[in-house]
């Protein structure tokens, strides 16, 4: 079974640039994660789609960040203007659906953004 | 609010050494908890998980037990090895929309 894939794996771009990061879940996995995982920090969740629908977008900074998950599978996540805090690695993840606590996620390798 | 607390790193055990990694959780109802671990280079993955209290989460060796009246979620390994090095994330969700992580305790593992 194919994992979650991410891409691009690295990125390096000045402050005030503009960064897109996709995923694609693995196969039927109706809800779909983006976290922000600061160095030495846990991931923090930016918003969680459930098929096309968010669930929960309570903390993006929608000032500058916005993501889309068009006909329910795969999502892009997007960063314009960039500021230094953002250098983070993004992680997409998927679970198969929503509600159930005990609902493992599974994660891509994540995206390393780093803002100069 | 739902929280997760876990002991700082570094943790740093010779190999065979046992290993304990403290996590503690506040939650309003009964969370579903979970241990990922993601070693270098790579994402998080699941390592054990348990949805109920008293329940004990084993994988690759390792071992976590809910324990309601303490709220704690502790993993331990009996005999670690250099492959065990990683960060450690305890995680728990209620069953709404948002897992909740630890902030990840690093272990390296010294042959």
């Amino acid at each position: 079974e194919a994992g979650v894939a991410q891409s691009p794996r690295y990125k390096i771009i000045e402050k005030r640039q503009s960064v897109a990061f996709w995923c694609n879940p693995i196969s039927g996995h109706a809800t779909l994660y983006w976290y922000q995982q600061i160095l030495g920090q846990g991931p923090k969740l930016l918003i969680q789609f459930q098929n096309n629908g968010v669930v929960d977008d309570s903390q993006l900074p929608k000032d500058r960040f916005s993501a889309e998950r068009l006909k329910g599978v795969d999502s892009t996540l997007k960063i314009q203007p960039a500021k230094l805090e953002d250098s983070a690695v993004y992680l997409c993840a998927s679970s198969p659906a929503q509600g159930a606590s005990g609902n493992t996620i599974y994660f891509g390798e994540g995206s390393w953004l780093t803002v100069v | 609010g739902n929280s997760v607390t876990q002991m700082e790193g570094p943790v740093t055990l010779s190999e065979e050494a046992f290993l304990t990694i403290n996590c503690t959780y506040t939650a309003t109802g009964y969370p579903s908890l979970f241990w990922y671990v993601q070693y270098p280079g790579e994402g998080l993955q699941l390592l054990l998980k348990a949805t109920k209290a008293d329940d004990k989460g084993s994988n690759k060796g390792f071992e976590a037990t809910y324990r309601k009246e303490t709220t704690s979620f502790h993993l331990e390994k009996g005999s670690v090895q250099v492959s065990d090095s990683a960060v450690y994330f305890c995680a728990q969700n209620t069953g709404g929309f948002k897992t909740i992580f630890g902030a990840g305790t690093r272990l390296f593992v010294k042959a």
